[in-house]
């Protein structure tokens, strides 16, 4: 069975803009989470998509957003870029039952400049 | 707060040497815990998970770790490690279960000596 895919893996842009980033499940997996990873702040959970809907938020501001479609893939945006913005942005998948685990995808690296 | 703590954040191992990452977590029920491993610009294996049940939970590579309630830790061990093994080692725990948010430690990076 495929792993998660994350398209793109690497990614530069500049101050302002703003990026898409596109994860694709485990097949069967209807929920995705999306994670920053930065040197200074570690993981940080950003949200959680299943069934189309944002299920869970972590504290991150509204210039991140996402979306899922209805085949459980998803996107995540962030708008008006800031330095800070530069991570590896992982995307997980899981069923969503009880005693879940989440598996990752290889991450898309945004630099920032 | 609920949080996961790695106090270790770089250790150096010879290769065929034991090794103990450790991991301790703070919650006030028995969370969900999970230990992943990062190699170098890639994404997170899952090594091994406990949600409940026996306290000693065997993984790939040959990892193992055991919950200890009394501890609050949840230790990953390897009885002989190998080249391969160096990598950035993260403990993560789902501290507020339903809300499927992992809550990670800072990792401890490992280096093997040959």
């Amino acid at each position: 069975k495929a792993g998660v895919t994350q398209t793109p893996r690497y990614l530069i842009k500049t101050r302002g803009q703003q990026v898409t980033l596109s994860c694709s499940p485990i097949s069967g997996h209807r929920s995705v989470s999306w994670y920053q990873q930065t040197p200074g702040q570690g993981l940080q959970f950003l949200f959680e998509y299943f069934s189309e809907t944002q299920r869970n938020k972590g504290n991150f501001p509204g210039r991140f957003s996402g979306r899922q479609f209805s085949n459980s893939r998803s996107e995540m945006n962030v708008s008006t870029l800031e330095l800070g913005d530069s991570a590896l942005y992982l995307c997980a998948s899981s069923f969503r039952g009880i005693q879940e685990t989440q598996y990752f995808g290889p991450g898309t690296r945004l630099l920032v400049l | 707060a609920q949080s996961v703590t790695q106090p270790d954040i770089h250790i150096t191992v010879s290769e065929g040497a034991s090794l103990e990452l450790r991991c301790n977590y703070s919650y006030g029920a028995t969370p969900y815990l999970f230990w992943y491993v990062q190699s170098p610009g890639q994404g997170l294996q899952l090594l091994l998970k406990y949600f409940s049940g026996d306290t000693l939970v065997q993984g790939i590579k040959g990892f193992e770790a055991e919950f200890k309630r009394s501890q609050s830790s949840f230790n990953l061990r390897k009885p002989s490690v190998h080249w391969s093994d160096a990598a950035e080692y993260f403990c993560a725990g789902d501290l507020d279960t339903g809300r499927r948010a992992l809550t990670f430690g800072s990792g401890t990076r490992l280096q093997v000596q040959p």
